[in-house]
């Protein structure tokens, strides 16, 4: 594998579900980061864990839980969704210290039903 | 209020047919400006970084520009497989986030 990985691709659900979704980056960097991508709407900034700790929480929702358990991996815990959570979740891996470019994986495409 | 718009919204053009895609921002300080493309389905690919008024990069048929209000992404004699989404993106200093516009959906026809 190379870059950053995600899965699943593809995640329908329900409200009352409890899901995960996964990254891994194998790219050696130490930062990762959640967005979360709505049709006609900018990318979102969800988390950022630099050095595995967790620097932004940018005003999610807590049925959104981050965990970072080392630099190559991150997963976002699902729980009591709703449908407007539906979107394409994006991961991203970077080399920390504000100067290196974000590496994005391919997405995980969330249906809430 | 920081922000990041791109215009138009969508752009169709025929093979060979160049154009622009415009970014415009407004920050309190700029660290760098990022272009990506996006195709669909798929994550946003990184295409160029740019950090300071007047600086250009080339790749392909791709030229990214940068002043100190806007980006433009210049496409020289497009094919149909530069169809994407393209995504501008600007850094802030001392910070690790990236804001991002809307997107410019590029259609190139043969």
């Amino acid at each position: 594998e190379t870059g950053v990985t995600q899965t699943p691709r593809h995640l329908v659900m329900g409200m009352t579900n409890k899901k995960s979704l996964k990254c891994e980056q194998h790219l050696g960097h130490n930062a990762m980061y959640w967005y979360k991508q709505s049709a006609k709407k900018p990318l979102e900034l969800m988390f950022v864990y630099s050095l595995e700790e967790r620097v932004e929480n940018n005003s999610v929702p807590s049925r959104f839980s981050p965990e970072c358990p080392n630099s190559s991996h991150l997963f976002l815990h699902l729980h009591t969704l709703q449908p407007e959570d539906s979107a394409l979740y994006l991961c991203a891996s970077s080399q920390a210290g504000y100067t290196d470019t974000q590496y994005f994986g391919p997405g995980t495409r969330l249906t809430v039903l | 209020e920081d922000q990041v718009t791109q215009s138009p919204e969508a752009l169709r053009l025929q093979e060979g047919e160049s154009s622009s895609l415009n970014c415009s921002y407004t920050v309190s300080g700029l660290r760098g400006l990022f272009w990506y493309r996006q195709d669909p389905g798929k994550g946003p690919e990184f295409l160029f970084t740019l950090y300071s008024a007047g600086e250009e990069k080339e790749k392909e048929r791709l030229k990214a520009t940068l002043t100190k209000k806007e980006s433009f992404l210049h496409i020289t004699a497009p094919k149909p497989e530069d169809s994407a989404t393209y995504l501008c993106a600007v850094q802030l200093y001392n910070t690790d986030k990236l804001i991002f516009g809307t997107g410019t959906r590029l259609q190139v026809f043969p």
